[in-house]
């Protein structure tokens, strides 16, 4: 089954820290796409950063990269100096070929609180 | 110059009514979506379309009918509309529907259903 897990449904970090969030993904495609958003309480939804499965390094974007490790099908964002603006919910999807097409499938989400 | 576009922002009707929500991206994407976001913050696909193609139709009670009139263009209608109808629902454009593709979302309407 594909599945997307993100464990911590909250967490807290010291402004001006380094923060990791949790994903772990499942799926049997060999090709997928793995992605990051984030959810401030205004509500939207605001792309941080990507990752395809074939790619040999792992993707970075400004203080965000994300540290992937196919074989334990784990993509965790890190969010380096963390800001007060950092807070906010953080999605973790991945986009497997189903039946032809992509879509993405989103994990459960971590909320976030950077700390003054 | 906003990307992806959702009129209303806020809708609140009574259980029965019939409703729309409106999406334009001007991304030149192809590809569109519609998400329903609950209120326990779970996203979860409800449809897909590829320049005015069905081509995802997740398991959505068929009082839901998405309507492309253009590959600009992604139009959610609602009948009869239940109280466990109540969430936020959010489009989404892509520019192929393809694997690597980013999806970059709308602001989302929040529909109540009292």
């Amino acid at each position: 089954a594909q599945k997307i897990t993100q464990t911590q449904p909250g967490m807290f970090v010291q402004e001006k820290e380094a923060v990791t969030l949790d994903c772990t993904y499942d799926t049997s495609d060999p090709s997928y796409g793995l992605f990051w958003y984030k959810q401030p309480s205004s509500g939207e939804m605001i792309f941080l950063i990507y990752q395809g499965s074939y790619d040999q390094q792992n993707a970075t974007e400004g203080r965000y990269s994300l540290n992937f490790q196919k074989a334990r099908k784990s993509a965790n964002l890190v969010i380096s100096a963390s800001q007060l603006g950092d807070s906010a919910m953080y999605f973790c999807a991945m986009s497997p070929k189903t039946s032809g097409t992509y879509k993405y499938i989103f994990g459960t989400g971590t909320r976030l609180k950077v700390l003054a | 110059d906003t990307a992806v576009s959702q009129t209303p922002k806020y809708l609140v009707t009574q259980m029965g009514n019939d409703k729309s929500i409106k999406c334009e991206q001007n991304l030149g994407h192809d590809t569109m979506y519609w998400y329903k976001q609950d209120s326990k913050k779970f996203l979860k696909i409800m449809f897909s379309y590829n320049n005015k193609e069905l081509i995802i139709n997740e398991t959505v009670p068929n009082r839901f009918s998405p309507k492309s009139p253009d590959k600009a263009h992604l139009n959610l209608h609602i009948n009869s509309l239940e109280l466990g109808d109540s969430a936020v629902y959010f489009c989404a454009s892509s520019l192929a529907g393809v694997i690597l593709d980013t999806q970059y979302f709308g602001p989302g309407t929040r529909l109540t259903v009292l």
